[in-house]
């Protein structure tokens, strides 16, 4: 199975700050890469699909970029809805579709 | 607007059965894979099984392989995962996904507690 590794497992961060969450595959997957954010209570919601494919509805301080084994998560100002945690998922080999351990995006 | 509701949770003793539902609404439920996604609060989502939208093809996780059984009534647009032989770490909020192309999951329920204890 594919191995996601996520970092960091947590940052603190003010409003308006620039986020940058990293994610690992222990091989290449291309561009088939998803990332997720769940808030406190409440079902996951995707973002970013194909690794750099910002979802509809999905404000565009969020962007994505990678491909190959690092990828990055990218929130440009930080607003206070974007407190959550982030995971991301690899969609190259299937099964299993497998995530990181997610990133908790904390008030500093 | 897509919706999926789950439901079917509850507790249930090590070795008990119990059989998960999701409703769809919204979308041709027949036209898309579906799944079902497990999390233990504060841990990372685990993927447990997909099924195909004709029902035809059906994938598990080696953790729930032989136990799980995925499967879907496309005229009632309802998924269901029925669970035997339960165990403690089968424990977790169970989500199910609708599948969009690529493999990533686009719509989720809002997720139905599983608790297997004693």
């Amino acid at each position: 199975d594919i191995q996601m590794t996520q970092s960091p497992s947590s940052v603190s961060a003010f409003v308006g700050d620039r986020v940058t969450i990293t994610c690992r595959a222990s091989q290449g997957i291309g561009s088939w890469l998803a990332w997720y954010q769940q808030k406190p209570g409440k079902a996951p919601k995707l973002l970013i699909s194909a690794a750099s494919n910002l979802q509809s509805g999905v404000p565009s301080r969020f962007s994505g970029s990678g491909s190959g084994t690092e990828f990055t998560l990218t929130i440009s100002s930080l607003q206070p809805e974007d407190f959550a945690t982030y995971y991301c998922q690899q969609a190259n080999t299937f099964p299993p579709w497998t995530f990181g351990q997610g990133t908790k995006v904390e008030i500093k | 607007e897509v919706q999926l509701l789950d439901s079917g949770g509850g507790l249930v003793q090590p070795g008990g059965s119990l059989r998960l539902s999701c409703d769809a609404s919204g979308f041709t439920f027949s036209g898309y894979g579906m799944s079902w996604v497990r999390q233990v609060p504060g841990k990372r989502l685990e993927w447990v099984s997909t099924i195909s939208g004709r029902g035809d093809t059906t994938h598990y996780a080696d953790s729930v392989k032989g136990r799980f059984t995925i499967s879907r009534d496309n005229s009632k647009k309802t998924l269901f995962l029925q669970m035997s032989s339960l165990r403690v770490e089968d424990t977790a909020v169970y989500y199910c996904a609708k599948v969009a192309p690529g493999g990533v999951s686009d719509y989720w329920g809002q997720g139905t507690l599983v608790t297997v204890s004693s």
